[in-house]
């Protein structure tokens, strides 16, 4: 199971920014949490990952609270194409896998 | 530089019948994973390969499904006697090594079965 807890929909207007919760209340000291994305029925997105301190790129910024329990992705300028389902994962120490949720299925609205 | 190449992308086999689908990984990236995503569902981890070994496999059925990541050629998933409920998106990722990075993933493969 998912070891990650994220609202199912949220929306957000052109230019804004955009902020996805995530909660991993049970995550372990060595676990990363990652975002993806997935637009439509393509491929997933990888999209940015981070241990204990903020972590931002070209695409989004990561807030890690201090106490690991819970994070943010922040999109600081959502367009129209930013419309996806956004997963947040925790993965798992030592393993190659992936568990994805169900997600934040993100509007973007002019 | 290439993606993550998969195909064909859309695939249709009636039941019974065997359904194989590959995955040729970016350029360098020695390690392939495969998921399948169903209809309205999460992508759902099934197998990690590396070049001619398969490292973890716990995500995949029992029966009928089987993975190779040859030394030449690109990675293939096989599924034998096809049922309706094989009927999924299939996507495959890769990465260069083991450890904290992301997966660059492909476009998928859409099976339907009939």
């Amino acid at each position: 199971d998912a070891k990650t807890t994220q609202p199912p929909s949220m929306d957000c207007a052109e230019g804004r920014a955009a902020n996805l919760p995530c909660n991993h209340s049970t995550i372990s000291g060595n676990e990363y949490v990652y975002w993806y994305r997935q637009i439509h029925s393509q491929g997933p997105q990888y999209i940015i990952h981070g241990l204990k301190n903020n972590e931002t790129n070209e695409m989004a910024s990561l807030i890690i609270t201090e106490d690991r329990k819970s994070s943010t992705l922040i999109l600081p300028h959502a367009t129209l194409r930013d419309t996806a389902v956004y997963y947040c994962i925790v993965r798992v120490e030592n393993t190659d896998k992936l568990i994805f949720g169900t997600g934040t299925r993100l509007q973007v609205f002019p | 530089n290439a993606g993550v190449m998969q195909n064909p992308r859309h695939l249709v086999r009636r039941r019974g019948q065997e359904a194989r689908l590959r995955c040729s990984p970016m350029k360098g990236h020695s390690h392939v994973y495969w998921y399948r995503q169903l209809p309205e569902e999460g992508l759902k981890f099934m197998v990690y390969l590396q070049k001619e070994n398969i490292i973890d496999e716990s995500g995949m059925p029992k029966e009928r499904f089987s993975a190779e990541f040859p030394k030449e050629g690109p990675s293939i998933l096989r599924i034998q006697q096809v049922v309706r409920g094989d009927s999924a998106a299939y996507f495959c990722a890769s990465s260069p090594r083991w450890g904290n990075y992301g997966y660059t993933f492909g476009s998928g493969t859409r099976l339907t079965v009939v």
